[in-house]
């Protein structure tokens, strides 16, 4: 079964600074790795999806990469603000079936 | 933001009383997905509905059962509601499935407390 981890569970970090998220995943066999940003008491909100034939994807101040031979992605935040606070979740699609595997997500707190 | 809707948005309930959430999707989207989210566990899949009348399990499907008779409409059903399954219930549709799946977009949430 595909294992998704996000280290570390949270992150605080003032104003300005640039940041990375990390995410690893057990079986490098996927379709496709999705980074997702909750409010507290809120869904989730699609960030950016990059697929399996693909190294790094950007959008704004967020850019994604992926390693899919370690196991690995990264989501990088330029130029931080309060409003980025959140928690971020990296999914993975594989294991040949419809399915969607979750990290358990990091907490960001942007320092005013 | 993509137009889906749940309801219950909150519901409190006793042990062993059925309860059905619903999700609402105006995207005309072909794939329905039913999570749960739970503190240190992340998200994990219930039920997915890949058309009308087409439903498939995920990881965690024991005890919910799922309908889907229109494209708009997916309904997930815990028969005999149990404590375990109190949890922040989450909808979510995609255009795309299977190897080529696309993003998937999130209803708000349906909090669900089982005394």
């Amino acid at each position: 079964k595909q294992e998704v981890t996000q280290i570390p569970a949270a992150l605080s970090v003032p104003e300005g600074e640039n940041l990375v998220l990390n995410c690893s995943f057990t079986d490098s066999a996927i379709y496709n790795l999705q980074w997702f940003r909750q409010d507290p008491g809120k869904g989730l909100t699609s960030l950016l999806l990059i697929q399996s034939s693909q190294r790094e994807q950007t959008s704004g101040r967020l850019n994604a990469s992926l390693d899919k031979s370690s196991g690995r992605s990264t989501l990088y935040i330029a130029a931080s603000q309060p409003g980025d606070s959140a928690t971020y979740l990296c999914a993975v699609v594989g294991g040949g079936a419809n399915n969607l595997f979750f990290g358990t997500g990091t907490r960001l707190t942007v320092i005013p | 933001d993509a137009g889906i809707t749940q309801s219950p948005r909150h519901k409190v309930t006793e042990t062993g009383t059925p309860v059905t959430l619903r999700c609402h999707q105006t995207e005309n989207h072909r794939y329905m997905y039913w999570y749960r989210q739970d503190p240190g566990h992340g998200l994990r899949l219930i039920h997915y509905s890949y058309g009308v009348k087409d439903t498939d399990k995920g990881e965690v499907s024991d005890g919910y059962s799922v309908s889907r008779s229109k494209t708009e409409d997916f309904l997930l059903t815990l028969e005999s509601a149990t404590s375990s399954q109190t949890s922040v219930y989450f909808c979510a549709i995609s255009d795309a499935g299977g190897q080529a799946r696309g993003t998937q977009y999130f209803g708000p949430g349906t909090r669900l407390l089982v005394l």
